[in-house]
C-alpha cells in the first residue's frame, strides 16, 4: 500500500536558519506529491505540490522537488521565521485519497 | 469563494450518544473528503464522495460511521454509540474533479471529544 514517512521532530531552530524536513514515500504508480501545514489552531493549508518527477514546488519561501529516483519530496526553506512555526505535513495522492505522513512540528525561536 | 466550513467546531458528548457533523464543501468542487485526525497523527481517509455518490469507505469506518451527501452539496458525518476511541479531529476537504493532481482543500475541522 501507499506510505508517506516524514522526520519526527520537533525541529527547533533560530531564526533564520535553513530548514529541511525530509520526507519519502512508497505508492504504485506516478502519485502528486503535496506539503500541508497546520497553524496552531488553524486547519491544514496547502504548503505547495508537485505532480511529476523534477516537478519543483514553491510557495513562500519554500521549495521542495520531486525525486522519483530516491521516492523523496523533501521540504527545505533558506531563512526561517518565527511565524513558520506549525506542523507540517507530507502527503501523496496516488488515487482518490491523500496519505498523510505523521507531520514534523517546527519551533523557530526569535 | 468561502473556502470549506465545518459545523460544529467542537462536539463534547457521551459514551454511547449519536453524533453528527456537517460539511459545506467549497461550492464549484463535486468531491468531498471526510478524514481523521488523532492527537499528534497526520489525517486518515474515511471516504469520498462525487457528487452524491459515496465511492470509497476506508476500513476505518465501522458500520458505526454513516455518511451522507444527498444532494451532492453539503455532507453529514455520523457516529453512532460513540467510544472513548472515536475522540478525534473529523476533518472535511473538498476538490474539482478528483484527479490525482487535483488538490484537497481542507476545512477547520470538529474536533470531537467522547468523555
Amino acid at each position: 500500500g501507499n506510505s508517506v514517512t516524514q522526520m519526527e521532530g520537533p525541529v527547533t531552530l533560530s531564526e533564520e536558519a535553513f530548514l529541511t524536513i525530509n520526507c519519502t514515500y512508497t505508492a504504485t504508480g506516478y502519485p502528486s506529491l503535496f506539503w500541508y501545514v497546520q497553524y496552531p489552531g488553524e486547519g491544514l493549508q496547502l504548503l505547495l505540490k508537485a505532480t511529476k518527477a523534477d516537478d519543483k514546488g514553491s510557495n513562500k519561501g519554500f521549495e521542495a522537488t520531486y525525486r522519483k529516483e530516491t521516492t523523496s519530496f523533501h521540504l527545505e526553506k533558506g531563512s526561517v521565521q518565527v511565524s513558520d512555526s506549525a506542523v507540517y505535513f507530507c502527503a501523496l495522492n496516488a488515487g482518490n485519497m491523500l496519505t498523510f505522513g505523521g507531520g514534523t512540528r517546527l519551533m523557530v525561536k526569535p | 469563494d468561502t473556502g470549506v466550513s465545518q459545523d460544529p467546531r467542537h462536539k463534547i458528548t457521551k459514551r454511547g450518544q449519536n453524533v453528527t457533523f456537517r460539511c459545506d464543501p467549497i461550492s464549484e468542487h463535486n468531491r468531498l473528503y471526510w478524514y481523521r485526525q488523532t492527537l499528534g497523527q497526520g489525517p486518515e481517509f474515511l471516504t469520498y464522495f462525487q457528487n452524491e455518490a459515496q465511492l470509497e469507505k476506508s476500513r476505518l469506518l465501522s458500520d458505526r460511521f454513516s455518511a451522507e451527501r444527498p444532494k451532492g452539496s453539503f455532507s453529514t458525518l455520523e457516529i453512532q454509540r460513540t467510544e472513548q476511541g472515536d475522540s478525534a479531529m473529523y476533518l472535511c476537504a473538498s476538490s474539482t474533479s478528483g484527479a490525482t493532481t487535483d488538490t484537497q482543500y481542507f476545512g477547520p475541522g470538529t474536533r470531537l471529544t467522547v468523555l
